[in-house]
């Protein structure tokens, strides 16, 4: 199975600021990552698939880039709302996995 | 509207079963697969597998193929996935979703507890 690796599994972060959370897979999946939200007590929602495109309603702040092995979302200018957990997975291989999440806190 | 409500919460013994329905509304059934994933409290997310309602096709993680069936009503648009044999650590939030890439739309999530 390939391994996803999100860093930093924590971070704290101002509303404003810039964030940028890594994922790297433990072998090439081309472009096949999509990255989600979760906030707490909910189901997460898709932001970005195919590593870089953004999913229909989600605020262009977002945005990913990557391929291969090593990818990042970018979060341009934090907002209130985005304080959640974030989670990398790839398609690119059967079973499709996770990362193990990276929590975004309020500094 | 994509809308996806899950069966309520269930509580199971170690050796039971549970089947976790899903009804879809807001677009044609068999158009998009629908995918299974799952996740134990406070832990991250794990994929279980799939299941095509245009012709019943599915695709199931190893882990789980001897203990999972995934099925479809396509009179009613309703998706189903079986568990047996249920053990502790089975105990999760389980999701249906759609598509069987990307997750694109969630449902709501259907508490599964596993104790003795």
């Amino acid at each position: 199975d390939i391994q996803m690796t999100q860093s930093p599994s924590s971070v704290s972060a101002s509303v404003g600021d810039r964030v940028t959370i890594t994922c790297r897979a433990s072998q090439g999946i081309a472009s096949w990552l999509a990255w989600y939200q979760q906030k707490p007590g909910k189901a997460p929602e898709l932001l970005i698939y195919a590593a870089s495109s953004l999913q229909s309603g989600v605020p262009s702040r977002f945005s990913g880039s990557g391929s291969g092995t090593d990818f990042t979302l970018t979060i341009s200018s934090l907002q209130p709302e985005d304080f959640a957990t974030y989670y990398c997975q790839q398609a690119n291989s059967f079973p499709y996995t996770f990362g193990q999440g990276t929590k975004l806190e309020i500094k | 509207q994509v809308h996806l409500v899950q069966s309520g919460a269930e509580v199971k013994k170690p050796g039971a079963s549970v089947k976790v329905s899903c009804k879809a509304s807001g677009y044609t059934f068999t158009t998009y697969s629908i995918t299974w994933v799952r996740q134990a409290p406070g832990q991250g997310l794990e994929w279980i597998g799939w299941i095509s309602p245009y012709n019943g096709n599915t695709n199931y993680v190893q882990k789980f193929r001897d203990r999972v069936t995934m099925t479809t009503d396509t009179s009613t648009s309703t998706a189903y996935m079986e568990l047996r044999n249920l053990i502790s650590d089975d105990t999760a939030l389980y999701y249906c979703v759609t598509g069987s890439a990307w997750a694109d739309f969630w449902g709501q999530g259907t508490l599964v507890t596993v104790s003795s």
